[in-house]
């Protein structure tokens, strides 16, 4: 079956650095989401990609679709505190109607 | 977007019993999804809630185990049966709705 998988598992930054996740899908996607889920919180929608190269951004957080839609990537430019939190992928591959979660990565800002 | 109603929040339940999530959505969706989490882990599908059918199971999770019911467009509920403490986990509903997932404040539940 389908599998997503995220890198790194954990990152620990001090506030101001920039932070990376990157997605790998074992099949081509139709298309991508990324979700949040805060400490003790249930994961929240954050942005949707659906072309091949797409590159969308939220203030500083920059979201990019591959080429061959079998990854993503998010960049969080000089973190905060507020970006605490658990950041997943989500694909659907094919005609599937359902997501795929990927494995997360949690992301620790320290003052 | 949707604002999803969970309850219970949290529970503890005795070996061997049974707990029943409900989950209400605001508006009318075609397909609701249950999840369980483990701490620190990502998010696995139990099932899809079909609104006049019977629900869809992933591997590894069976209807004997976990009974849904979809009886309208805004309502489901997950029964974990029979609970070991291997269920122990949290338990979270969504909803999709214009291609995105809204999800319930999820239900903990540790089995003794």
């Amino acid at each position: 079956g389908q599998q997503v998988m995220q890198i790194p598992q954990y990152q620990h930054v001090q506030e101001g650095e920039d932070f990376t996740t990157y997605c790998n899908s074992s099949t081509t996607l139709s298309n991508i989401q990324w979700y949040k889920q805060r400490p003790g919180g249930h994961p929240v929608f954050l942005i949707q990609l659906v072309k091949s190269g797409e590159v969308k951004k939220q203030k500083r957080l920059t979201f990019q679709f591959g080429e061959a839609k079998k990854n993503s990537s998010l960049h969080i430019t000089a973190t905060q505190t507020t970006d605490v939190g658990t950041y997943f992928c989500a694909g659907i591959s094919g005609t599937a109607s359902k997501l795929t979660f990927g494995t997360g990565t949690r992301l620790q800002v320290t003052l | 977007s949707a604002v999803i109603s969970q309850k219970p929040s949290r529970d503890i339940c005795q070996r061997g019993t049974s707990l029943t999530i409900q989950c209400q959505v605001d508006s009318q969706v075609t397909m609701m999804f249950w999840y369980r989490q483990q701490p620190g882990q990502s998010l696995t599908l139990i099932a899809t809630a079909n609104q006049g059918s019977e629900a869809t199971y992933e591997s590894g999770f069976v209807i004997d185990k976990f009974p849904i019911s979809r009886p309208n467009l805004t309502f489901s509920t997950l029964t974990v049966s029979n609970m070991s403490p291997e269920d122990s986990s949290i338990y979270l509903c969504s909803a999709i709705l214009e291609g995105v997932l809204f999800f319930g404040s999820g239900t903990q539940l540790s089995v003794l």
